[in-house]
């Protein structure tokens, strides 16, 4: 199993500009989430899915977008760059039949600097 | 508002030497607690549960606490490595969410 894979794992965007970061698991994994992390900071939840075609907001969502098409792939859109999304985004999945109990499987994040 | 508190500044021990780690919670009542290792450039992993009926969690040379009345939880690591050194991180979830709140971290330094 390759586990949960990121792609790009670094982008450089303008502000304004928009671009999607990929996130696939092969586990299985019924839900996953998206988090960011800024220097010296936890992570902070933007969305996650506990479903194909179910998602809903985490902590911080704002300039975000999510989709859930498949079981497999849960990207991550941000649509007018802006430099306060300049972080280190990862994505995370878990196999979850009741609770929050189950361990969280994470890739290995995209660092994004928009200037 | 609900807080996460992990001691910002690095902790430096010498090999051998057991290092504690703390999480304190404010303004919450977690159910579950997990603690996750993550390296410079890496994504977090996993390392232990533990729940809020359970005083303690052991893994090998790993333990966790986690006392309710006090809102925190202690992780531990016996006999240490210079191969622990990495950033520690716990996290809180109540029961009945899938969302789980990240402290910011503790930096563990293992001095050979």
């Amino acid at each position: 199993n390759a586990g949960v894979t990121q792609t790009p794992k670094f982008r450089i965007l303008k502000i304004g500009q928009s671009m999607t970061l990929q996130c696939a698991q092969d586990m299985n994994h019924n839900y996953m989430y998206w988090y960011r992390q800024d220097p010296g900071m936890g992570l902070k939840l933007i969305y996650y899915s506990v479903g194909a075609g179910i998602t809903d907001k985490g902590e911080v969502p704002n300039g975000y977008n999510v989709s859930r098409s498949t079981t497999e792939d849960f990207p991550l859109r941000l649509e007018l760059a802006a430099p306060s999304q300049t972080s280190v985004y990862f994505c995370a999945s878990s196999y979850s039949p009741g609770g929050p109990w189950e361990t969280q499987y994470f890739g290995p994040g995209t660092r994004l600097l928009v200037l | 508002s609900q807080k996460i508190e992990q001691n910002s500044e690095a902790l430096n021990i010498q090999e051998g030497k057991t290092a504690t780690l703390t999480c304190n919670y404010t303004n919450y009542s977690p159910a579950y607690l997990q603690w996750y290792r993550q390296d410079p450039g890496r994504g977090p992993v996993f390392l232990l549960l533990i729940r809020e009926n359970e005083k303690e969690k052991r893994k090998e040379r790993l333990k966790v606490t986690f006392d309710t009345t006090l809102k925190q939880s202690l992780f531990h690591i016996t006999a240490s490595q210079p191969a622990d050194s990495a950033t520690y991180l716990c996290a809180l979830a109540t029961s009945g969410t899938y969302k789980y709140i990240f402290g910011t971290g503790t930096r563990l330094k293992v001095l050979a």
